[in-house]
């Protein structure tokens, strides 16, 4: 079965530009969710998905951050304009929920967009 | 603000010997998960403990649930290279879906 699917790997742009990160989550899973690493603040969650829909965005850092989900198979995460603080690498996860409460809430991680911003 | 510390930071060992890793916090959770990241990667769930006092083996890995369901410890026997990683806890909160990771331990081991 393929995993979560993100692309680009990588990404580098300059100061100004918008960026648009990509995430194929698991087929058949109902969460999705954004995450941001860096070696300064570790892994953040700044927003995640239910069926499509937003349900908490609280850790988006600016209005410069958006994310849309317009389809089950399908998100964006956009940074516009962008800034040299937003280089990290960025992950999207997906998980199922409300099947064998027992196993908690087992998200399953991309690989991970690096992005520099210059 | 529910947080999750890990200790140590940062843990440099050679092959073959054993340590423990330690997340805690001051909130309950519903349920604790381990995952390792290895460069270049996403975290990959390693294990998923929900019942205090819980303790579950995954070959030289060892993980416990505190019995008041606020922290968690790993422990690995006889550690080799391919445990080198970073090593992410992770709490549930019951009602929602969303998971707070803890600081994190970066684990080298040397041959």
């Amino acid at each position: 079965d393929a995993g979560v699917i993100q692309s680009p790997r990588h990404e580098v742009t300059e100061m100004g530009q918008e960026v648009t990160l990509r995430c194929k989550p698991i087929s058949g899973h109902d969460y999705l969710f954004w995450y941001r690493q860096t070696m300064m603040r570790g892994l953040e969650l700044l927003i995640y998905f239910n069926n499509n829909v937003p349900i908490d965005d609280s850790g988006m850092p600016e209005d410069r951050f958006s994310a849309k989900m317009p389809n089950a198979s399908f998100s964006t995460l956009k940074i516009q304009p962008s800034e040299p603080r937003d280089s990290a690498v960025y992950f999207c996860a997906s998980s199922l929920a409300g099947v064998r409460w027992s196993k908690g809430y087992e998200q399953y991680f991309g690989p991970g967009t690096r992005l520099t911003v210059t | 603000t529910q947080l999750l510390k890990q200790s140590p930071q940062f843990l440099s060992i050679q092959e073959g010997e054993n340590l423990t890793v330690y997340c805690n916090s001051s909130s309950v959770f519903s349920s604790l998960q381990w995952y390792r990241q290895e460069p270049g990667e996403g975290p990959v769930l390693l294990v998923t403990v929900v019942t205090g006092g819980e303790v579950k083996k995954l070959k030289r890995l060892t993980f416990q649930f505190g019995d008041a369901r606020k922290d968690s410890s790993l422990h690995i026997t006889a550690a080799q290279p391919g445990d080198t990683g970073l090593y992410l806890c992770a709490g549930g909160i019951t009602g929602f879906q969303k998971l707070v990771f803890g600081t994190g331990t970066r684990l080298l081991v040397s041959p």
